[in-house]
């Protein structure tokens, strides 16, 4: 499947600061997906995005597809406890449905 | 309720025997999959079916067997040939509907081979 690389690995954030997470691939996707997965927990879909430099929010997080759509972004402001876990972003082919996901990066948050 | 149910949570087996974990959809989804994962690793697709009867293999699927007998189910067998089957397991579902579809997953089984 394809590949994704996802940086950083590991995200030490204290509390109340913002954070990026950066998903990238060498080929154009077709679409991305993230999930959020908390500790002891299973991943949660988050939000998908299609277009070319498309920007979605969702409260404090905004996810974006760059212009050549070959990687994306999740930056979180006022990071906040609830914030804590791993995000992964994933990927498919055209017309494909399964998913390929990155390694994702996992946050922590001090309090 | 809908949703995804995996069991057992913890599963305890030695080595040398075969397991096989449960998945079970409620959701009328087309197309379930199967995801191993590693400590500080991401997911690696195991196997995915969209039909009844059908399935595919992922990126590792050796040592690992499926069937889709039903709709619902999609019930995963470790063997004893999969060289290290200690992970936890994650099962998912999507609809085929349109091109992209979220996956919702199941709360997963852990597998740990004495």
């Amino acid at each position: 499947g394809q590949q994704v690389m996802q940086i950083p690995q590991y995200q030490h954030v204290q509390e109340g600061e913002d954070f990026t997470t950066y998903c990238n691939s060498s080929t154009t996707l077709s679409n991305i997906q993230w999930y959020k997965q908390r500790p002891g927990g299973h991943p949660v879909f988050l939000i998908q995005l299609v277009k070319s430099g498309e920007v979605k929010k969702q409260k404090r997080l905004t996810f974006q597809f760059g212009e050549a759509k070959k990687n994306s972004s999740l930056h979180i402001t006022a990071t906040q406890t609830t914030d804590v876990g791993t995000y992964f972003c994933a990927v498919s082919g055209v017309n494909d449905y399964k998913l390929s996901f990155g390694a994702g990066t996992t946050v922590t948050v001090r309090a | 309720d809908g949703g995804i149910t995996q069991s057992p949570k913890y599963l305890f087996r030695k080595e040398g025997q075969n397991v096989t974990l449960s998945c079970e959809q409620n959701l009328n989804h087309d197309a379930m999959y199967w995801y191993r994962q590693d400590p500080g690793q991401g997911l690696r697709l195991i196997y995915y079916s969209q039909i009844v009867n059908d399935f595919q293999k992922g990126d590792i699927a050796e040592g690992y067997s499926v069937s889709r007998e039903k709709k619902e189910s999609f019930p995963l067998t470790v063997t004893s040939a999969q060289k290290n089957p200690t992970a936890f397991y994650l099962c998912a579902s999507s609809t085929l509907a349109g091109n992209y579809n979220e996956q919702f997953f199941g709360p997963g089984t852990r597998l740990t081979v004495l």
